[in-house]
């Protein structure tokens, strides 16, 4: 199995450009998230989906946009990257029930300027 | 809503010291959970505590559950340089739906 995968590893944006941060695993986990990580202020969540179908909100949702249109996939969308969006970007699965532990990806770092 | 609060944010020791990082949840956790992030790399699952006042032990890692399950902490004894990263606790409670909460981290550096 490979886990969670996310693509690309690194990515540079202009101020204003759009892009699509993809995450995908292979371990039928239903519950899936994104957090962004940022020097001094630790994981913060994006926003998370419980299955196919289902999105919502975490703490720091502003200026992206989220789907979840099959159980493998979980993209995080960008639509008009700004230079705050520059962080850390991890996607996380995670199994049955609400204590499963959650499997990171490798992240994908994003500089917006 | 629900905040973890984590101390210290950065802890530099020597090799052969011990260490303790500190979680502190506003309300009651169903759960805590604790990641290791090393430098560069993602968070990495180390452990779950789940019962008021538990105690687990991973080596030279020792991880406790506060009675009123709203603090844990995490030892490590005799710190090797192998330890070098950060120490996340992420808490789950009724407030927080789905939602783990994680705390801003532990940054451990051990020089030899």
């Amino acid at each position: 199995n490979a886990g969670v995968t996310q693509t690309p590893k690194f990515q540079v944006l202009k101020t204003g450009q759009s892009m699509t941060l993809q995450c995908a695993q292979d371990m039928n986990h239903e519950y899936m998230s994104w957090y962004r990580q940022d020097p001094g202020m630790g994981l913060r969540l994006i926003h998370y989906s419980v299955g196919a179908g289902i999105t919502d909100q975490g703490e720091v949702p502003n200026g992206y946009n989220v789907s979840r249109s099959t159980t493998e996939d979980f993209p995080l969308r960008l639509l008009s990257a700004a230079p705050s969006q520059t962080s850390v970007y991890f996607c996380a699965s995670r199994g049955q029930g609400l204590s499963s532990p959650l499997h990171f990806g490798n992240g994908t770092r994003l500089t917006v300027t | 809503g629900q905040q973890v609060m984590q101390i210290p944010q950065y802890q530099h020791v020597q090799e052969g010291e011990d260490f303790t990082t500190y979680c502190n949840s506003s309300t009651t956790l169903s759960n805590i959970q604790w990641y290791k992030q090393r430098p560069g790399g993602h968070p990495v699952f180390l452990i779950q505590l789940v019962k008021s006042g538990e105690v687990k032990k991973q080596k030279r890692l020792t991880f406790q559950f506060g009675e009123a399950k709203k603090n844990s902490s995490l030892h490590i004894t005799a710190t090797q340089t192998t330890d070098v990263g950060t120490y996340f606790c992420a808490g789950l409670s009724r407030n927080s739906g789905y939602a783990l909460n994680f705390g801003k981290g532990t940054s451990l550096l051990v020089t030899p």
